[in-house]
């Protein structure tokens, strides 16, 4: 059973960039999609973006297109994602979560990590 | 963009009873890409329903999805009081994945 295990609470200024890493266990590391979600306070779910085996990451271009970076180290098997220029927008709570290649469905997800954006 | 809109907003019903909870896509959907999940307070979201109507692994067998095209539908046959969350479906279309807003399934 792979365990996602998502890095703690974050609080940024606007302007900053925030780091969530996404580890995983297990050794099928490499052959899985991770995408990453977030959730503003009370509201509903919102894609962020994909990042596949090869490190080759794709993001929504609706709210992250230039402000994302996903990256991952298959040394540490952990998966990570920054988005930059922070805005008071951007406090959520982000989800890590595992696909299977071509399933379109998100069978595991980390605990998730919360961010805060306040001057 | 592929908008999903999901009704009732929030659905009252106590336990014992059904619920039936509807995700309509402003454009067509292949079943393939749609899928539904359950999220409690707190907690992460957790896979229900993939393919429109595959349980995943563990769900148990009160919940079933149906649907094609534009219309798909979630239901629980026989609420059990953890059955009582959000639920929200999915789909993937154009590269991207979207959320519906979510139902909220409460205790009448």
């Amino acid at each position: 059973q792979v365990q996602l295990e998502q890095s703690g609470t974050e609080v940024k200024k606007p302007g900053a960039s925030v780091k969530v890493s996404c580890k995983a266990s297990g050794n099928t590391f490499t052959s899985y999609y991770i995408h990453w979600v977030r959730q503003a306070p009370g509201q509903g779910l919102e894609w962020m973006g994909i990042i596949y085996p090869t490190g080759v990451f794709t993001s929504n271009p609706q709210n992250f297109q230039g402000r994302v970076t996903m990256t991952r180290d298959t040394s540490t098997t952990t998966v990570y994602m920054e988005l930059s220029s922070l805005r008071s927008e951007d406090t959520a709570v982000y989800y890590c979560a595992r696909e299977w290649p071509n399933t379109f469905k998100f069978d595991s997800w980390g605990q998730g990590t919360p961010v805060t954006v306040s001057s | 963009e592929i908008v999903l809109t999901q009704s009732p907003g929030t659905l009252s019903l106590s336990p014992g009873e059904r619920a039936t909870l509807s995700c309509r896509a402003s454009q067509r959907v292949s079943s393939t890409f749609l899928a539904w999940y359950q999220q409690k307070p707190g907690q992460a979201p957790r896979l229900l329903i993939y393919g429109a109507s595959s349980r995943a692994t563990g769900i148990p067998d009160r919940f079933s999805g149906s649907g094609s095209g534009t219309d798909f539908t979630l239901s629980i046959s026989r609420l059990e009081p953890e059955d009582f969350a959000v639920y929200y479906c999915q789909q993937f279309g154009s590269s991207r994945y979207t959320f519906g807003q979510g139902t909220k399934l409460e205790i009448k």
